[in-house]
């Protein structure tokens, strides 16, 4: 089953803006991760927010976390044109060792 | 380098032709993962490992059977494959639990 459901499904910007993206999720989680793929290939993990944490910071990346809501922002600032990709979130559910990713949403930053 | 690799990288097969996919990594990581990626649903998870000689079903299981005598490494068994297991495969792993995944670089799978 999905859990994490990730809005816009599809962004574009011009290099230099900010892009943020949200993920809402159904169930109490553990963790929840971002990843980030270039056109088909394996993922890469971006960054990982515990369910006790409210925010975290990695480089142009800053992600949030409302378990009240159930839901997590991510925020990449002075996007790049290398930041084109697809990001996708992903949580591990508490009392399972599962991982469930959302379906994903494309970013394109134009130069 | 820490890496995780599957092989074959691309594979073209019939329906019922019994294949292996292979997964292995070199971080002596205890978790290990396959996922299936379709269009518009995103990543699903078949099955995972805690650790040597323990599995369990992921999300969608059906149609795969996995073994984990190693802990380097995952393969991914199709016994019967049909159409509709034609996908792009990926295998992951990390530390412990689902932490920090790293991914293979996929496997593209097609069954006519």
């Amino acid at each position: 089953s999905q859990q994490g459901e990730e809005d816009p499904q599809a962004l574009s910007i011009q290099e230099g803006e900010n892009a943020t993206m949200n993920c809402s999720y159904k169930t109490s989680i553990n963790n929840l991760q971002w990843y980030r793929q270039n056109s088909g290939r394996g993922l890469v993990h971006l960054i990982l927010i515990r369910s006790n944490e409210r925010e975290k910071h990695s480089g142009r990346l800053r992600v949030t976390l409302d378990t009240s809501k159930k839901s997590s922002s991510l925020l990449i600032t002075a996007s790049r044109a290398a930041d084109t990709a697809s990001y996708f979130c992903a949580t591990q559910q508490v009392g399972s060792e599962k991982l469930v990713f959302g379906k994903g949403m494309k970013l394109t930053v134009n130069p | 380098e820490a890496q995780v690799t599957q092989n074959p990288r691309y594979l073209i097969t019939v329906t019922g032709k019994k294949l292996t996919v292979t997964c292995s990594q070199n971080m002596n990581h205890e978790y290990m993962s396959w996922y299936r990626q379709d269009p518009g649903l995103g990543l699903r998870q078949i099955y995972y490992s805690m650790n040597v000689e323990v599995t369990d079903k992921g999300d969608v299981p059906e149609g795969y059977k996995v073994s984990r005598k190693e802990k380097r490494n995952f393969p991914l068994i199709l016994e019967s494959p049909s159409p509709n297991q034609t996908s792009l495969y990926f295998c992951a792993s990390s530390l412990g639990t689902p932490n920090e995944q790293f991914f293979g670089p996929g496997t593209r799978l097609t069954v006519l």
